[in-house]
């Protein structure tokens, strides 16, 4: 199956820090959907990307989905302690089932205050 | 709004014992999946039920047997449980194809001794 690659694997940053991560592939994707799982919590969905050269914002969250379509990054400006969690990019399989999302291994990134 | 709901959030069991873990979701979602998040290896896909009535494999079936009960419910279960089935599994829920995203459960962390 596909695979996506997430990096850094881990960051650990001072509150106040941007923050910027990224997820590739050697395949075209049509969507990039980036989560955010907090500690004993499942993944909840951050920003959905459709389009490719789309960039999206929420709040002190930035997506772009990668002119190639092989890529695409997250930044968070401004950091603070409540985006400690773990980051994941993820995408439906194309040439497969369009239900089966494919997800990176995640960025683990810690704040300290 | 419950969303997905998982239960047990915890469960102990011994090698070759068998358990069913439970999700249900109250979104009128079609699509329904399992996943299991291991250290370092990020979600895979255990199986998922695009519709009622339907279900498949996914990335990492062996070993699990699931159930789609109705709309609403998807069951997991492990018929013999071994060592290599501890780790935390999701359900997660969307309305139609993968790119609209998943809403996912709090999970379910099962250690099998």
């Amino acid at each position: 199956g596909q695979q996506l690659n997430q990096s850094p694997q881990s960051m650990f940053i001072q509150e106040g820090e941007d923050v910027s991560m990224n997820c590739t592939s050697s395949s075209i994707f049509n969507t990039w959907l980036w989560y955010k799982q907090d500690p004993g919590e499942g993944p909840v969905l951050l920003i959905a990307l459709y389009k490719a050269g789309e960039l999206t914002s929420n709040g002190r969250l930035t997506a772009q989905f990668g002119i190639t379509r092989k890529d695409s990054f997250l930044n968070i400006s401004a950091s603070i302690p409540s985006d400690v969690g773990i980051y994941f990019c993820a995408g439906p399989e194309s040439g497969g089932s369009n239900y089966k999302l494919t997800f990176g291994k995640g960025t683990l990134l810690t704040v300290n205050p | 709004n419950a969303g997905v709901t998982q239960t047990p959030k915890f469960q102990v069991l011994k090698t070759g014992q068998s358990m069913t873990l439970q999700c249900a979701q109250d979104m009128n979602h079609n699509s329904m999946y399992w996943y299991r998040q291991d250290p370092g290896m990020g979600l895979r896909l255990i199986y998922y039920s695009a519709s009622e009535g339907t279900t498949d494999k996914g990335e990492v079936p062996n070993g699990y047997n699931v159930s789609r009960l109705n709309k609403r419910e998807f069951s997991l279960r492990l018929e013999s449980a071994a060592p290599s089935q501890t780790s935390v599994y999701f359900c997660a829920s969307s309305y139609g194809l993968g790119r609209a995203g998943y809403t996912f459960g709090s999970g379910t962390r099962l250690t099998v001794v």
